[in-house]
């Protein structure tokens, strides 16, 4: 069961990337997956999730992201994608994706990908 | 949004040690609260969840416990390898998941 996130790099303030995540191992389509980034030197910040397509793939984002960044998913693939828009110098991070797995009420997040760095600089 | 404090946000410690670190909910949340352990450069590792309830192949020495507000992380007998990160998160409330701002955990 492993998670993998590429497309990270350097972007100019103002710019875009996207940032993919692909899952193997485990039947990616039962599960909801999420975004987390952590900041240089800082704490984990949750930035949003998409849910699984039975449910209708809606995704639910932080409101420090929510109108520049855009979570989508193609089950065929595998993969989930983190498309990040209006890039500031605060977006600056190890962007992380992991699933939503859970049992009874309660859930978590595991497994986690290894982490990509997006720089926002000019 | 439910904020979470954790307390200390560094500590030090001794290999054969017993640390506890709080984590604190600025509302209840049953016991639907989750720890990880992040070491430099890598991702987080899930080690409790339901607050007291140990991940599969997560050594006994750690325990949760806890329940509305407050949760407290042990580990008994630290090992070299214990010293890391450790962030408590909320599932209580799934919009938005929210972390603690993190306890480092430094050997003495």
């Amino acid at each position: 069961v492993q998670l993998a996130e590429s497309g990270g790099g350097l972007v100019k303030p103002g710019g875009s990337l996207r940032l993919s995540c692909a899952a193997s191992g485990f039947p990616f389509t039962n599960v909801w997956v999420n975004w987390v980034r952590q900041s240089p030197g800082k704490g984990l910040e949750w930035l949003g999730r998409i849910e699984r397509e039975a449910e209708g793939g809606t995704s639910h984002y932080a409101a420090s992201v929510k109108g520049r960044f855009t979570i989508s998913r193609d089950d065929s693939k595998n993969m989930v994608y983190l498309q990040m828009n209006s890039l500031k110098s605060e977006d600056t991070a190890v962007y992380f994706c992991a699933a939503l797995l859970g049992v009874d009420m309660y859930n978590w997040f595991d497994p986690w990908g290894q982490g990509t760095l997006v720089t926002v600089s000019s | 949004d439910i904020q979470m404090t954790q307390s200390p946000s560094s500590l030090s410690a001794s290999v054969g040690d017993r640390v506890t670190i709080t984590c604190r909910a600025s509302q209840t949340i049953s016991n639907y609260l989750n720890w990880y352990q992040q070491k430099p450069g890598k991702a987080p590792n899930l080690l409790i969840y339901a607050a007291s309830r140990l991940q599969s192949g997560v050594p006994s020495r750690f325990s949760g416990s806890g329940s509305g507000t407050d949760f407290t992380l042990t580990i008994s007998n630290l090992q070299p390898e214990d010293f890391a990160t450790y962030y408590c998160q909320q599932s209580y409330s799934n919009l938005p998941y929210t972390f603690g701002q993190g306890t480092k955990l430094e050997i003495k």
